[in-house]
């Protein structure tokens, strides 16, 4: 079935440093979707990304999806402790979702 | 809106009990999910309903599991009888097909230990 598979699994950063997590898939996908799950938390739904290429930033995130849609990033600029969290990347995004295994992401104050 | 609700939040049972997971998605949903997550296996579909209506069950681990959606308000993810390598958080989502991301809701997890 569809797997999306994500790399590193663990990120430990120092506040202030900027980092990236890459979400690959073996097939073409539809479109993507990124969450977080704070510790001892639940999944929230960060964004969506539909066309190849295609970039968006909420604030200090910043999300791409590659031009032959199989690949995505997440990249953190000025990683603050509120950033502290698994990041999940989830394909292809119609009713049905794989999920990645996550990045897991510790700040270093 | 009050979110997905989830009960009960933790679960404690021994080997060979029944355990019933509750969840009561967001109003108007038409989509509902149960997940498993664990530590070694990660974010698991297990099965998923569309309009009560269940869909794909294929992520269920085996027999031991049954999922119900009665109502449009209520779903149970049943498991009889449990075994220690049940152990997981266990999730519901919701969603509803037509908003711009079709995004998924999740509720605050069942925590379930069977020792």
């Amino acid at each position: 079935g569809q797997q999306v598979m994500q790399i590193p699994q663990y990120q430990h950063v120092q506040e202030g440093e900027d980092f990236t997590t890459y979400c690959n898939s073996s097939t073409t996908l539809s479109n993507i979707q990124w969450y977080k799950q704070r510790p001892g938390g639940h999944p929230v739904f960060l964004i969506q990304l539909v066309k190849s290429g295609e970039v968006k930033k909420q604030k200090r995130l910043t999300f791409q999806f590659g031009e032959a849609k199989k690949n995505s990033s997440l990249h953190i600029t000025a990683t603050q402790t509120t950033d502290v969290g698994t990041y999940f990347c989830a394909g292809p995004g119609d009713y049905k979702l794989s999920f990645g295994a996550g990045t897991t992401v510790t700040v270093r104050a | 809106d009050a979110g997905v609700i989830q009960s009960p939040r933790h679960e404690v049972t021994e080997m060979g009990q029944e355990v019933t997971l509750r969840c009561k998605p967001i109003s108007g949903h038409d989509y509902l999910f149960w997940y498993r997550q664990t530590m070694m296996r990660g974010l698991e579909l297990l099965i998923y309903f569309n309009n009560n209506v269940p869909i794909d069950d294929s992520g269920m681990p085996e027999d031991r599991f049954s999922a119900k959606m009665p109502n449009a308000s209520f779903s149970t993810l049943k498991i009889q009888p449990s075994e220690p390598r049940d152990s997981a958080v266990y999730f519901c989502a919701s969603s509803f097909y037509g908003t711009t991301y079709n995004e998924q809701f999740f509720g605050p997890g069942t925590r379930l230990t069977v020792l």
